[in-house]
Formats: C-alpha cells, sequence, structure tokens
C-alpha cells in the first residue's frame, strides 16, 4: 500500500469548472512534487514544494494552481482546463528537500478528463 | 541536453525466461540513476538507485547494473506478476546554479505470459 493517498481517483469535469485533486502522505517527507503524465509518456515535472513553500514551477499555466496547506498536505486546483490538459496527475514525496532527488514516492494518481 | 533512451519499447516474455531491459543516458554529470516499475493506471514504484559505474543493486528477481553509459534491468526467471512498464530516470548534475531535474526515460512495457 501507499503512503501517498491522492483523491478523487478519477474526475471529469467541463472547460468552465473549478475541481481540486488533493494528496496527503504520512513519511514525514517535506517536500512535494505534481506530475503529469500522458498516455505511454513518463511523467512530466509540474512543481515541487520544499518545506511548505513553492521552490520549483516548470512554466506550468495558470490554470493550474498549487497549494501547499501544510507538510502532509499539497493540492492542486484546477480552473478553466483544457482537452488536452486530460491526464493522470501524479503526486509525489520524497526525504531530500531540495527537488535534486531521484528517490520519489508516488501516490496512485488521480485520472483527469477534461470535456 | 539530457537524455534517457529505453529499449525495447515492448517486451513479451514466457514465464521464466530471463531478460534485459537497457537504459542508455546522455547527462552532464551523472548524480543517480534510477529505476521504477509503473503498473497500469498506478503511479511508479521505485525499486533502485544507482550512483557510479559499477554499482549493482538487487532485489528478489530484478538486478540493476551501472555503466558510465547505461544502465540494464536485468529480470531472472518472471513471474507473471512483474508484468508493468519499467522506468529509468538519471539525475544531472549541478550547472550554473540551475536546480537539477529528474529526467525520465519512456520506459519499457514488460508482458510476461504463463
Amino acid at each position: 500500500d501507499t503512503e501517498v493517498t491522492q483523491t478523487p481517483k478519477h474526475l471529469v469535469m467541463g472547460m468552465t469548472n473549478k475541481k481540486s485533486l488533493k494528496c496527503e502522505q504520512h513519511m514525514g517527507h517535506r517536500a512535494m512534487y505534481w506530475y503529469k503524465q500522458k498516455a505511454k509518456k513518463p511523467p512530466e515535472l509540474m512543481f515541487v514544494y520544499s518545506y511548505e513553500k513553492l521552490s520549483i514551477n516548470e512554466s506550468v499555466p495558470s490554470r493550474f494552481s498549487p497549494e501547499c496547506p501544510n507538510s502532509s498536505l499539497l493540492n492542486l486546483h484546477l480552473h478553466a482546463l483544457q482537452p488536452e490538459d486530460s491526464a493522470l496527475y501524479l503526486c509525489a514525496s520524497s526525504q531530500e528537500t531540495s527537488g535534486n532527488t531521484g528517490e520519489l514516492f508516488f501516490g496512485e494518481g488521480s485520472r483527469l478528463t477534461v470535456l | 541536453e539530457d537524455q534517457v533512451t529505453q529499449s525495447p519499447e515492448a517486451l513479451r516474455l514466457q514465464e521464466g525466461e530471463s531478460s534485459s531491459l537497457n537504459c542508455s543516458y546522455t547527462v552532464s554529470g551523472l548524480r543517480g540513476l534510477f529505476w521504477y516499475r509503473q503498473d497500469p493506471g498506478k503511479g511508479p514504484e521505485f525499486l533502485f538507485t544507482l550512483y557510479s559505474a559499477g554499482e549493482e543493486k538487487e532485489k528478489e528477481r530484478l538486478k540493476a547494473t551501472l555503466t558510465k553509459k547505461e544502465s540494464f534491468l536485468h529480470i531472472t526467471a518472471p513471474k507473471p506478476e512483474d508484468s508493468a512498464t519499467y522506468l529509468c530516470a538519471v539525475l544531472p548534475g549541478f550547472g550554473g546554479g540551475t536546480a537539477s531535474k529528474l529526467t525520465f526515460g519512456t520506459g519499457t512495457r514488460l508482458q510476461v505470459t504463463l
């Protein structure tokens, strides 16, 4: 069982909707990540939080808005998405806080479909 | 530009038929090479970290090795439950103060049949 929990597992939304993806980890890690993964493609980094502060933003469109309320929680707020944003959104955490690590612990992902 | 290439793209094995997956990389100053397993519709599961050429790591039927240009994931006597996509990722060294970023390959889809 993964120690990184993501909700919801599946989400269908229209282009005018506002929704949020949630992630929680119970490993005491102080770095958390959002990745986006399209079918048969590798994960693409979106954001990195270190000690609840945004440390890396990979030029993600503003319709994606991350939030880290505390060291265990990570949210991704979605607004005015496009159909091409449909993907598996993965949350991950790591013990290393600089963002310079490859030992990530991923959740099971949230499958997002934008109509 | 950092590059990671995995081959083959897909591999079908019979149970017990050992084989190897390849991960070739071009990176400026390797800090680490990482192997992950990903089941369909799930997040990647971390398997191994390799730091320097000659290093080897083992876990059950899997063994990862590293040279200066590539890494291999050897699967010995695979079982159907080993079926998954195996991802390789590299972490480059620092350059000019820019934060390093993990670069994933596109993966090898492994199917093990009875």
